[in-house]
């Protein structure tokens, strides 16, 4: 299988700081990446759709203002939480997709811990 | 309303039972029905992707199924470390991942 990985794999911060997360994929090229949320004992919720070279496409109640996402290369999108509080504690999943030999599929990095004091 | 619901939420095998997990969705014009596994702090791991009825495909134990209203992965005598969540997902007008919310697997030895 394809491999995505991100960075940094947990992070404590003080409320009020903004965070930058890092998503690559490592051995294929990635127009399409996409962001999730995922709280504990519950599902990954789509946050953000990321497209290399074009403005990101947010989810219904997602603030782009506050999740900033930029995919400046075809193996690399980050997301920065702006001005982060406790409520974004979470941990935050991102997918890469892959197009080759007539599939379509979508591989996820190991994810980000991040827990905002 | 959910479009795609897992079932059982969660499942207790014993080691060499095997059993089935469902996945049934309602959304229309499927592009794609993907099975993931996940294991505790870590991100989901691919497993497998169907793209039409009778589809099937086979990974070591598991077996994953497609019709046009849902999907089953199968487990064939599974061992212990085959205990994780095990989740579905569908594609449909786009291309992000609509998951379920997840089966919760343990197989005790």
């Amino acid at each position: 299988g394809a491999v995505v990985s991100q960075h940094p794999s947990r992070v404590i911060c003080k409320s009020g700081t903004s965070v930058k997360i890092e998503c690559r994929s490592l051995d294929f090229q990635a127009t399409t990446m996409f962001w999730y949320r995922q709280f504990p004992k519950q599902s990954l919720m789509l946050m953000a759709t990321s497209n290399e070279g074009s403005k990101a496409t947010y989810e219904q109640g997602v603030e782009k203002d506050k999740f900033l996402i930029n995919h400046a290369s075809l193996t690399l999108s980050t997301l920065t939480v702006t001005s982060a509080h406790p409520e974004d504690s979470s941990f935050y999943i991102c997918s890469a997709r892959r197009l080759a030999q007539g599939r379509d599929e979508q591989f996820f990095g190991p994810g980000t811990r991040l827990t905002v004091l | 309303e959910d479009q795609v619901t897992q079932s059982p939420e969660a499942l207790r095998l014993q080691e060499g039972e095997s059993s089935s997990l469902n996945c049934s969705y309602t959304v229309s014009g499927l592009r794609g029905l993907f099975w993931y596994r996940q294991d505790p702090g870590k991100g989901p791991e691919f497993l497998f992707t169907l793209y039409s009825a009778g589809e099937e495909k086979e990974k070591e134990r598991l077996k994953a199924t497609l019709t046009k209203k849902e999907s089953f992965l199968h487990i064939t005598a599974p061992k212990p470390e085959d205990s994780a969540t095990y989740l579905c997902a569908v594609t449909y007008s786009g291309y992000a991942l609509n998951f379920g919310k997840g089966t919760s697997l343990l197989v005790t030895p």
